[in-house]
């Protein structure tokens, strides 16, 4: 069964260093997602993607947060310069608008820690 | 905006018994799609069910069943015969449009 991929499972860095969380998307979804998950907290929305453009965005996703979808199959997020309070899970999910409305699948996650 | 809330961080049950978790949501709109999602200590988020809020009748998926009531805006989520493989967080979620909006949680645990 296809499912939504992502690298590194966990991140470790140094305050103020650039981070890359990666993501591939299953294949034939044309919807893209990041969502961050604080430990013990709720799933928050972070960003959503869609024709190679943000659809929408929370009031977390500032300007230290990016996202870019570099080829085919990848789905990057990028913060610029880590914060203590960025560390966090991260999830990237996806979907197809044409299947089930909404029914978002979400990757196994990225553990984030910055020292 | 929209808010999802679980008022039960915390739940038990013996395995093969049956357990309701609790979810009400807030919305002015009329068509958008509810979900439980459950994360195990792997911290994977796997869909359980869905329901679109345009439906009446309950989404059932085998042992898992949600009791769903548009006007109190109540959600809530049934689980029979429970294994001990059911033991995880469980969030709520509210969909329309783009983003998923979560509730805080509930912690199921099954007792042997």
């Amino acid at each position: 069964e296809p499912e939504v991929t992502q690298t590194p499972s966990h991140q470790v860095t140094q305050m103020g260093q650039e981070v890359i969380l990666r993501c591939v998307p299953i294949s034939n979804h044309l919807y893209f997602y990041w969502y961050r998950q604080i430990l013990g907290q709720k799933v928050e929305f972070l960003v959503s993607f869609y024709n190679n453009e943000i659809s929408e965005k929370s009031e977390i996703f500032d300007d230290q947060f990016s996202v870019e979808r570099p080829d085919g199959s990848n789905f990057t997020l990028k913060i610029r310069s880590t914060k203590l309070e960025d560390s966090a899970m991260y999830f990237c999910a996806s979907h197809d608008w044409r299947e089930h409305y909404n029914e978002q699948f979400f990757g196994p996650g990225t553990r984030l820690t910055v020292l | 905006a929209q808010t999802v809330t679980q008022s039960q961080p915390e739940m038990s049950v013996q395995e093969a018994e049956t357990v309701t978790l609790s979810c009400t949501y807030d919305t002015s709109e009329s068509d958008y799609y509810l979900f439980w999602y459950k994360q195990p200590p792997s911290r994977q988020m796997i869909l359980v069910i869905r329901q679109e809020a345009y439906k009446q009748q309950n989404a059932t998926e085998n042992r898992f069943s949600v009791n769903f009531q548009k006007a109190a805006k109540s959600f809530s989520l049934k689980i029979s015969d429970s294994q001990l493989g059911d033991a995880a967080m469980y969030f709520c979620a509210y969909g329309r449009g783009s983003r998923l909006t979560f509730g805080e949680g509930t912690q199921l645990t099954v007792n042997p």
